[in-house]
């Protein structure tokens, strides 16, 4: 069964300072694929990244960086620089089994960026 | 384009009653689906379609119903509404894309709903 986890409940940093947020997954499928939202705090969903599991290169957008490890099942997004703006939940997810794009979702981790 | 669109964005319901939160898409998305997110347990699958006339259950299906008339709209029926379903749901879409290959859903707005 695909499982995906985000051990870190909420984060607070200060502005500026850079920021990890771990997500950890599970499947048992040779071929995945891995994404990332942000849900600021009015409450949308926005896409940031998919990555398909056979691409390992990391990938930089801006101050948004992700770092993907098939050894240890890792797709880790990091923020350069916080600003307030990223105040938000950031949700991990992982492609399900039912083959129409769905998705499972992580628990998601609550980014405070102190001013 | 307006994307997903979701309504209503807030409605409260009493225990037994009966509603069906709308979803409606114009990029002529063909894959819809309904997800609802709860404190502390991200967001989880509740029924999906591939294309009109097509539809199946997710992760937590009971108590709701969904038929999928156009590829635009994809309604989401709770026959009779529980406390437990206070949450708030999330209306997807994407293109099929091709085999083996997994597009990106696209959410809307979200419909917070809450059962006395």
């Amino acid at each position: 069964a695909q499982k995906v986890t985000q051990a870190q409940t909420e984060i607070s940093v200060v502005e500026k300072e850079d920021v990890t947020l771990d997500c950890v997954y599970e499947t048992r499928d040779t071929t995945y694929y891995l994404f990332w939202y942000k849900q600021p705090p009015s409450g949308e969903l926005v896409f940031l990244i998919r990555r398909n599991s056979f691409d390992e290169q990391n990938e930089i957008s801006g101050r948004y960086s992700w770092n993907f490890q098939k050894s240890t099942s890792s797709f880790n997004f990091t923020i350069t620089a916080s600003q307030v703006v990223d105040s938000a939940v950031y949700f991990c997810a992982l492609s399900d089994l039912t083959g129409a794009n769905n998705l499972f979702f992580g628990t998601g981790t609550r980014l405070t960026v102190i001013p | 384009n307006a994307g997903v669109t979701q309504t209503p964005k807030f409605q409260v319901l009493k225990t037994g009653q009966s509603m069906t939160l709308q979803c409606a898409q114009d990029m002529n998305h063909e894959y819809m689906s309904w997800y609802r997110q709860d404190p502390g347990m991200g967001l989880r699958l509740i029924h999906y379609s591939v294309g009109a006339g097509i539809t199946d259950q997710g992760e937590v299906p009971n108590g709701y119903n969904v038929s999928r008339s156009t590829t635009e709209d994809f309604p989401l029926r709770l026959l009779s509404a529980a406390p437990s379903q206070t949450s708030v749901y999330f209306c997807a879409s994407s293109y099929p894309g091709s085999s083996g290959n997994q597009e990106t859903q696209y959410f809307g707005p979200g419909t917070r709903l809450l059962v006395l």
